[in-house]
């Protein structure tokens, strides 16, 4: 079974630009999270998407959105680009928000996003 | 709002050796689950154990265990017979029981845990 995947692995920007990050969940989930891992900060929740809706939002300005296509996998945007948006973002899924919250959300490996 | 708390940075321990990993959180909720992520430099989080709050008995997976306190909000990770391959950043984490809530998971900041040959 494929776990989830991210694409790009590696994505630099320079200040000001807008990038997308994507992620395929594990065949079979309808949830979608993202996390920002930041140097010093830890992992902090960005978006939740789950059967194409939008279901909560961490505390991240309005230039951080997504969407959630028909077939689950998801994209991530962050328009005008700052220095201190250089992290790590993490995809995870789970099997979605019908079931009981101890299905684990399984990660992927990640795109680091470097802002120049 | 819930938070957890991981007050060592880093740990370090012998090979074959036993360490324990810190993890306290504060919540009003009483329904809820925790979980153990490890994080190696390949940067992959894999799921290592989790707890649900309702059940006493504490989670156990192979070299795995935990110690959960739910009075004292305190959810500590035992890994036995430590191996070079458990060099890795722990992170411990909440999540609510859904109950129309947020399903999002709240991290702490982790623990650099080193394993000496």
């Amino acid at each position: 079974e494929a776990g989830v995947t991210q694409s790009p692995t590696h994505l630099i920007k320079t200040r000001g630009q807008q990038a997308t990050l994507r992620c395929s969940p594990i065949s079979g989930h309808t949830s979608v999270y993202w996390y920002q891992q930041a140097l010093g900060l830890g992992l902090q929740f960005l978006l939740w998407y789950d059967e194409g809706e939008e279901r909560n939002r961490g505390n991240f300005p309005p230039r951080f959105s997504g969407r959630q296509f028909p077939n689950y996998s998801s994209e991530l945007n962050v328009n005008a680009l700052e220095l201190e948006d250089s992290a790590l973002y993490l995809c995870a899924s789970s099997p979605g928000s019908l079931l009981p919250s101890n299905q684990p959300q399984h990660f992927g490996d990640g795109t680091r996003l470097s802002i120049l | 709002a819930q938070t957890v708390t991981q007050s060592q940075p880093e740990m370090s321990v012998q090979e074959a050796e036993t360490v324990t990993l810190s993890c306290t959180y504060d919540t009003s909720e009483s329904d809820y689950y925790l979980f153990w992520y490890k994080q190696p430099p390949s940067r992959q989080m894999i799921l290592v154990i989790r707890q649900e709050a309702y059940k006493q008995q504490n989670a156990t997976e192979n070299r795995f265990s935990v110690n959960f306190q739910k009075a004292a909000k305190s959810f500590s990770l035992k890994i036995s017979d430590s191996q070079l391959g458990d060099a890795a950043m722990y992170f411990c984490a909440y999540r609510s029981y859904y109950q129309g809530g947020s399903e999002k998971l709240v991290f702490g900041k982790g623990t650099k845990l080193t394993v000496n040959p």
